[in-house]
């Protein structure tokens, strides 16, 4: 099983509330990504970094923001929160040489 | 546009029982092909992957295919176990970018009951 964990697994909050999403591996991956999953609907690609300092927005708009200041580190940000952010935020890693993804277990969000 | 279709959307089986997952796409230049379960509430976790030149791969009781030429995969489950529910998401990368950028499937919701 892969070493990458997310912080927290559900987070209701209010309206205009800051959050932070935390997501750590510790496999030593250079890359790491950052999807949206929506119930019913395949991944989206919000944000990746492709090492420290490196970050990137995916296909998919978001109003989040990421940073990498450590190699293990990739924590996503939300200013504001608002009900359209409400879905399953989902982290990866994956390796220079490997054409494999390691998912997080994910973090539930309910914003109300 | 690159895509990935997967079919049926859902899918209801008796436990020991086998079943056969579609997966197409138009993904190209392709690279490789992957198969992820994905448990409600949870990560997907990698079943399979094949590149350009494999047409199948087993793991355990999952034994995936794929026809490069036809641009079609298969996943096929032996002897069903109720833990087998779940999503699986057929994910395919493309050649064209240091990312090598996964396109996603929406899944087949694979339900096996007692």
């Amino acid at each position: 099983e892969a070493d990458i964990y997310q912080t927290p697994r559900y987070l209701v909050i209010g309206t205009g509330k800051k959050i932070t999403l935390e997501c750590s591996q510790t496999m030593g991956h250079d890359k790491m990504y950052w999807y949206q999953q929506d119930p019913g609907m395949e991944l989206h690609l919000i944000h990746y970094s492709y090492g420290v300092n490196s970050t990137e927005k995916g296909d998919l708009s978001s109003e989040s923001t990421v940073s990498r200041i450590r190699t293990e580190h990739f924590p996503l940000t939300l200013e504001s929160a608002r009900p359209s952010h409400t879905s399953q935020y989902l982290c990866a890693s994956g390796g220079q040489s490997s054409y494999e993804q390691y998912f997080g277990p994910g973090t539930r969000l309910t914003v109300t | 546009k690159n895509q990935v279709e997967q079919s049926p959307q859902s899918l209801i089986i008796l436990e020991g029982k086998n079943c056969t997952l579609q997966c197409n796409y138009t993904v190209s230049p392709f690279s490789n092909l992957r198969w992820y379960k994905q448990d409600t509430g949870r990560g997907p976790v990698s079943l399979t992957i094949m590149t350009f030149s494999e047409n199948t791969k087993s793991n355990g009781r999952y034994t995936a295919t794929l026809d490069a030429d036809t641009k079609q995969s298969s996943l096929h489950i032996t002897a069903s176990q109720l833990s087998d529910s779940a999503s699986y998401i057929c994910v395919v990368s493309d050649r064209g970018s240091t990312l090598g950028r996964l396109y996603f499937g929406r899944g087949t919701q694979l339900t096996v009951w007692p």
